[in-house]
């Protein structure tokens, strides 16, 4: 299995609150990419980064911000969290340009109340 | 029209039995091909990528049909362990996923 994390796994939060998640690789993939998961909509890209300091919008990117420090570390900001935010968050990774196959980590279950 | 469409199921088969997913889509320049496996609550893992060809994995058989836009995975003598949501997945710029079609292989 691919060398990714996320952390944390499990988080119920308040509306309002900011949150960050977390993702961590050990293959040194250039690309890292966040998704979120809701019944009826299958996964769809929030951001992603094509290396350290660079990122760019996904479909779904209202209300989200990224950061990028080093190669191994992504990271997903909440501002100011909202209830339709609830949803299960995956981080993928490749080693090449976003068209081709990702692996994912094991996802953030994100609760907002 | 969602970009990637798959029907939800689901899908109960016996063990044993032979069960084939469809998936269409509708970017005609779409140059990647993919089906992932998603077991309930976790991540999705990469099954295989479809070349133009057609191209198999020991039960599983993967093809695609570029002129009519639609992917298909065959899945042979089918185990317990079969039983997840096949996510038919397309690539362009970026991936693009379809909703999935969950299977239950029963005893």
């Amino acid at each position: 299995d691919a060398g990714i994390t996320q952390s944390p796994r499990h988080k119920v939060t308040e509306t309002g609150t900011p949150v960050t998640l977390r993702c961590h690789q050990t293959e040194n993939h250039r690309y890292m990419y966040w998704y979120r998961q809701d019944p009826g909509h299958g996964l769809r890209l929030i951001h992603y980064s094509y290396g350290v300091k660079d990122t760019d919008k996904g479909e779904v990117s209202d209300g989200y911000s990224v950061s990028r420090s080093k190669t191994e570390d992504f990271l997903l900001t909440l501002e100011s969290a909202t209830s339709s935010q609830t949803s299960v968050y995956f981080c993928a990774i490749s080693g090449t340009a976003g068209g081709n196959e990702q692996f994912f980590g094991p996802g953030t279950r994100l609760t907002v109340l | 029209r969602k970009e990637v469409e798959q029907d939800p199921g689901p899908f109960n088969v016996p063990e044993g039995a032979t069960v084939a997913f469809n998936c269409t889509y509708s970017n005609s320049a779409s140059q990647s091909f993919f089906w992932y496996r998603q077991d309930c609550r976790k991540e999705p893992k990469l099954l295989m990528s479809v070349y133009s060809s057609g191209n198999e994995d020991g039960r599983f058989t993967a093809q695609l049909n570029r002129a009519s836009q639609y992917i298909s995975l065959l899945i042979r003598d089918s185990k317990l362990s079969d039983s997840a949501t096949y996510l038919c997945v397309v690539g362009g710029n970026m991936l693009t996923f379809g909703g999935g079609t969950r299977l239950m292989v029963k005893p």
